[in-house]
């Protein structure tokens, strides 16, 4: 079993829309969680991170952590084109030094 | 400028013949990374360094090798590359390795083993 899934996509929505990330973990004891936004060709680079249970807002993108069912979810409010990249979601583990992340979300704001 | 710096960017070798792709940052980060990139596989973490002269395995170390014999750089050794291990490297760096902390990124290599 992965350490973290999500669903690769492609996932499609009109400029204005919200766009929903969602991932999942199988470690119970992933002590943080990131959102790391990924351009075709370039390196990946950190939207937010989150380590409590709830919403956390930065912006137009609100991260939600639900610790009981492994879960973590990134929204995109008013999604523009330059929106449009992979969404990778990863996890730190309980010693805190390792971080593992998913196979990413392609995500395409159509203007 | 901070920055996570790789080299080269771009390398193409053939099986067995020894290579290198070096890291550096310039941020005085405790915490170095690298980690691979497969279609369909997403990012893996080969090793990771909580600081001078301590490495760990990560995910999928199997092939390589590390060193961190100052703070600043990290490089990536592969003794005998196979063509198993052509993909996208990435170097990352953060001041911990803990909860909220972002790691910096490199701008990665592409390596394709022939």
């Amino acid at each position: 079993q992965k350490e973290v899934e999500q669903n690769s996509g492609p996932l499609s929505v009109p400029e204005g829309a919200i766009a929903s990330l969602n991932c999942t973990y199988s470690d119970r004891g992933s002590q943080s969680f990131f959102w790391y936004r990924q351009y075709s060709g370039k390196s990946p680079e950190l939207i937010m991170f989150i380590y409590s249970n709830g919403d956390k807002e930065d912006g137009r993108f609100t991260a939600q952590l639900n610790k009981a069912s492994q879960y973590v979810s990134l929204l995109i409010r008013d999604s523009q084109p330059s929106d449009s990249a992979t969404y990778l979601c990863a996890v730190n583990i309980v010693d805190g030094n390792q971080f593992y992340f998913g196979t990413g979300t392609s995500l395409t704001v159509i203007p | 400028e901070a920055q996570v710096t790789q080299n080269p960017r771009y390398l193409i070798t053939v099986t067995g013949k020894k290579l290198t792709v070096t890291c550096s940052q310039n941020m005085n980060h405790e915490y170095m990374s690298w980690y691979r990139q497969d279609p369909g596989l997403g990012l893996r973490q080969i090793y990771y360094s909580m600081n001078v002269e301590v490495t760990d395995k990560g995910d999928v170390p199997e092939g390589y090798k590390v060193s961190r014999k100052e703070k600043r750089n990290f490089p990536l050794i592969l003794e005998s590359p196979s063509p198993n291990q052509t993909s996208l490297y990435f170097c990352a760096s953060s001041s911990l390795a803990g909860v909220g902390e972002t790691q910096y990124f490199g701008p990665g290599t592409r390596l394709l083993v022939l």
